[in-house]
């Protein structure tokens, strides 16, 4: 099975701030690589597809990038309604399986 | 609209059986593949099973392989989990989501999930 290793597992932050959160796949996985964010108490929602697509619906200061195994989500200037776990997933192949997820948390 | 919804999920004893329904609307339910992921609690999300639009191709998590049994009914636009010989790190939410664009898509959207309480 393919893992997949975010980085870092939490991260604090201030409105405003320009973040990066990694993903490493343990081997390549051309561009399926997808990001969700996921509240407290609510279903994740897809962020990110195929590694730097935006979904419709998702402000633009959301960001992917990375091919291969290496992989980044950014968010170019934090909103309070930012702070949320966030996960990567790989669907390269059937077995899909996720990052372990960051926290990023107000400063 | 597309819209999942989920039931079933309740309180069940250890060795117990639950049957999970995800029912799906606004789309065209036999031409996605649908799959079920969990989150224990406080932990990271958890893929479990996922199924072809026809029903003919089926995948599973090795965690719960031999004792989860995914399906779905076309004409029903329902997605199921049959879940026997629970376990208590089988406790978590369980969501089910739509696989967009063929099973090398991504997970768009998600139900608001159903909890499964394995407990003595």
């Amino acid at each position: 099975d393919i893992q997949m290793t975010q980085s870092p597992s939490s991260l604090s932050a201030s409105v405003g701030d320009r973040v990066t959160i990694t993903c490493r796949a343990s081997q390549s996985i051309s561009d399926s690589l997808n990001w969700y964010q996921q509240k407290p108490g609510k279903a994740p929602h897809l962020l990110i597809y195929a590694a730097s697509n935006l979904q419709s619906g998702v402000p633009s200061r959301f960001s992917g990038s990375g091919s291969g195994t290496d992989f980044a989500l950014t968010i170019s200037s934090l909103q309070p309604e930012d702070f949320a776990t966030y996960y990567c997933q790989q669907s390269y192949t059937t077995l899909y399986t996720f990052g372990q997820g960051t926290k990023l948390q107000i400063k | 609209e597309v819209q999942l919804l989920e039931s079933g999920g309740g309180l069940v004893q250890p060795g117990g059986s639950l049957r999970l329904s995800c029912a799906a609307s606004g789309f065209s339910f036999s031409n996605y593949v649908m799959t079920w992921v969990r989150q224990a609690p406080g932990k990271g999300l958890e893929w479990v099973s996922a199924i072809s639009g026809s029903g003919g191709t089926i995948y599973y998590a090795d965690s719960v392989k031999g004792r989860f049994t995914i399906s779905r009914d076309n004409s029903k636009n329902t997605l199921y989990l049959q879940m026997n010989s629970l376990r208590d790190e089988d406790t978590a939410v369980y969501y089910c989501a739509r696989v967009t664009s063929g099973w090398y898509g991504w997970l768009d959207p998600w139900g608001q999930g159903t909890l499964v309480n394995v407990s003595s």
